[in-house]
This record gives C-alpha cells, sequence and structure tokens, in this order.
C-alpha cells in the first residue's frame, strides 16, 4: 500500500511570504501529526490532527497552523515566514487515537530566503 | 531544559558488535518511541513502548518506567545499521525528541 505522500518535496519561499505543506496519510489511518526538524533544534513537534480535530499541539506560535479533511489528508499552513522557518516539515500519520504504528513521509523541505 | 537526552551523541562500531543507545526522560510519559533516520531525511518508526521490553529482529528496545530511561539494543551491527536514532516520548499532550545518536558500522 502507498505510504505517506508529502508535497511538495522541495520549497524556496520569501520572507514575509506565506507557505502550505501538504500530507496525505496511508489509507485508513485517521491521525496526522506534523513535525519541524532542524540542525540547531532537532525535531519539534508541532501538532495532530485526528478525525478532523486538533487533538495536541506543541510550542510553536499562532503563524503556525494546520487542518485535518474529511479524508484525512491534512495541510500545515506558515504565515509570515521568517529566515528561522528553514527547515525539514515531516508529517506522519497512524491508524488511530491510541498513539501507535506511526508511518513518517520523507518530509518537505522549506528553504526561507 | 531537555525533558529527553540520549546517550551516546556519537558511535562508531565495527560490525558485528553489539551496540546499546541510552535515551532518560524526565517527564511522565504515556509512550516512548524509537525512531531511526537515514541521511535524506526519511524516518522509519521502530519501536514504541509503554512498558517492559520489545525485540525486532536484531533491535530490541526495554524501558523502566521507574527510573525513566529505556535503551535500544543492536545486536550483531551491519553497516546498514548506520543512522541517526532518535528517542522520542509522549506525555499526553505533546511529544518531546531527543538530540539523536549518530551511528557509523564500520565494515
Amino acid at each position: 500500500k502507498a505510504g505517506v505522500t508529502q508535497t511538495p518535496r522541495y520549497l524556496i519561499k520569501t520572507r514575509g511570504q506565506q507557505v502550505t505543506l501538504s500530507c496525505s496519510p496511508i489509507s485508513g489511518h485517521r491521525s496526522v501529526s506534523w513535525y519541524q526538524q532542524t540542525p540547531g533544534q532537532g525535531l519539534q513537534f508541532l501538532f495532530e490532527y485526528f478525525s478532523e480535530t486538533q487533538r495536541n499541539k506543541g510550542n510553536f506560535p499562532g503563524r503556525f497552523s494546520g487542518r485535518q479533511f474529511s479524508n484525512s489528508r491534512s495541510e500545515m499552513n506558515v504565515s509570515t515566514l521568517e529566515l528561522g522557518d528553514s527547515a525539514l516539515y515531516l508529517c506522519a500519520s497512524s491508524p488511530g487515537a491510541d498513539n501507535y504504528g506511526y508511518t513518517f513521509g520523507s518530509g518537505t523541505r522549506l528553504t526561507v530566503v | 531544559k531537555n525533558e529527553v537526552e540520549q546517550s551516546p551523541q556519537n558511535l562508531t562500531a565495527q560490525e558485528g558488535e553489539f551496540i546499546t543507545i541510552n535515551c532518560s526522560y524526565s517527564v511522565g510519559i504515556s509512550a516512548l518511541h524509537w525512531l531511526q533516520q537515514h541521511p535524506g531525511g526519511g524516518i522509519v518508526s521502530l519501536f514504541m513502548l509503554s512498558s517492559g521490553k520489545k525485540k525486532h529482529g536484531r533491535l530490541i528496545a526495554t524501558i523502566n518506567i521507574q527510573e525513566k530511561h529505556s535503551s535500544l539494543h543492536i545486536t550483531a551491527s551491519h553497516p546498514r545499521d548506520s543512522a541517526v536514532y532518535i528517542c522520542a516520548v509522549f506525555d499526553g499532550n505533546q511529544f518531546y525528541f531527543g538530540t539523536g545518536t549518530s551511528l557509523t558500522v564500520i565494515p
């Protein structure tokens, strides 16, 4: 079966712009979570959606937002981009609400110039 | 303040060696995950633990909830095991990640 698909793979944006990243989970998976990875801070948890509802949230400013659609696909939006937002953004899907069986996507590498 | 500490940061081993990576955490958790990340960014979830021990092939993960400590063991290491291994804990609200252990297995 198909894995977790993230699009686009690479993205270059200008400071001040906004960006939307997409994550399509494994078929049947209802939970999608998002992570930011940078060389300096490592992996950090952004948020998690389950059945179209944000269930958990990390410590990121309100410029970072997300949503999940009825087909479980999820989008993450970052507004007013800053240079420090340059990172690898990863999403992971899991079957349900039990924090188990995560499958990660390959990530979107965002560069802010 | 780091909620999750891993050791060692870097590890070089000869093929066939037994490897141990350690993870200590300071928060109350509902689950602990071990992740593997290869160069290029792809992450694979190896284990989720809430108690005891799990084994998958040459990989063994253990957790001691009272001591807030987990270990990942690799038996008969192989060059294809070369990757960054990341410990992550879930406290019921969010995930916290260790900084990772970079493992290089030399043939």
